[in-house]
């Protein structure tokens, strides 16, 4: 079974508006960590922000905020006052373990995010 | 946040012959790296985990003998595709997970796009 599932293959957002990338995710620990990565046509992966499975409060930084919902299994981004820049490939990642687990990251299959001017 | 460098960012080789990609942690100690492999329009699929002073881990399906991985010091660490064939034209990500810190991020670099003609 895929652990990290995004459903979304390509996304279009008008510039300035919301937009939420979703992702779903499969595991059994209870201690897991999930991340998002945005990774422009250059192909740096950029780290975007961090939820970990205990964390009560919803995990933000700047523009993004992640909408995490433990018994849905879901972590889903969204990106708020979209700019042209935000338009990327996205990935969903989780992390099984505890913090600082030295377990690798488990990558979902990317949503294609364009802003639309 | 850390930085993780690669070096070729782009290589074009010839069927047969070996390619050495390094990858290099900048200003922070890494136990841990891993290598991961895209292709286009795909997810980041981790190919192996290569621990400092000791043999890199390898997933399921990666051969060992044709992705070469050493791990030399904390800041260095090393994969050569030995007796490239075309099929073997992807883009090669590493990754770095700081040494003690707590864990939360894994720093990329900006990836190493190797064509095989």
């Amino acid at each position: 079974a895929q652990k990290i599932t995004q459903t979304q293959p390509g996304m279009f957002v008008q510039e300035k508006e919301a937009v939420t990338l979703d992702c779903t995710y499969d595991t059994s620990d209870q201690s897991y960590g999930l991340f998002w990565y945005k990774q422009p046509s250059s192909g740096e992966m950029i780290f975007l922000i961090y939820q970990g499975s205990y964390d009560e409060q919803n995990a933000t930084e700047g523009r993004y905020s992640l909408n995490f919902q433990k018994a849905r299994k879901s972590a889903n981004l969204v990106i708020s006052a979209s700019q042209l820049g935000d338009s990327a490939m996205y990935f969903c990642a989780m992390r099984e373990g505890r913090r600082g687990s030295a377990r690798q990251l488990t990558f979902g299959s990317g949503t294609q995010l364009t802003v639309l001017p | 946040g850390a930085v993780v460098s690669q070096h070729p960012s782009r290589v074009i080789c010839k069927s047969g012959t070996s390619v050495k990609i390094e990858c290099r942690s900048l200003d922070f100690q890494a136990t841990t790296m891993f290598w991961y492999r895209q292709f286009p329009k795909q997810s980041l699929m981790l190919m192996a985990t290569s621990n400092e002073g000791s043999k890199a881990t390898y997933e399921q399906g990666v051969e060992k003998d044709k992705f070469l991985i050493n791990h030399a010091s904390l800041t260095l660490s090393t994969l050569t595709v030995t007796s490239a064939h075309p099929e073997d034209s992807s883009f090669y990500i590493c990754s770095a997970r700081v040494t003690g810190g707590a864990g939360n991020e894994q720093f990329f670099g900006p990836g190493t796009r190797l064509t095989v003609l």
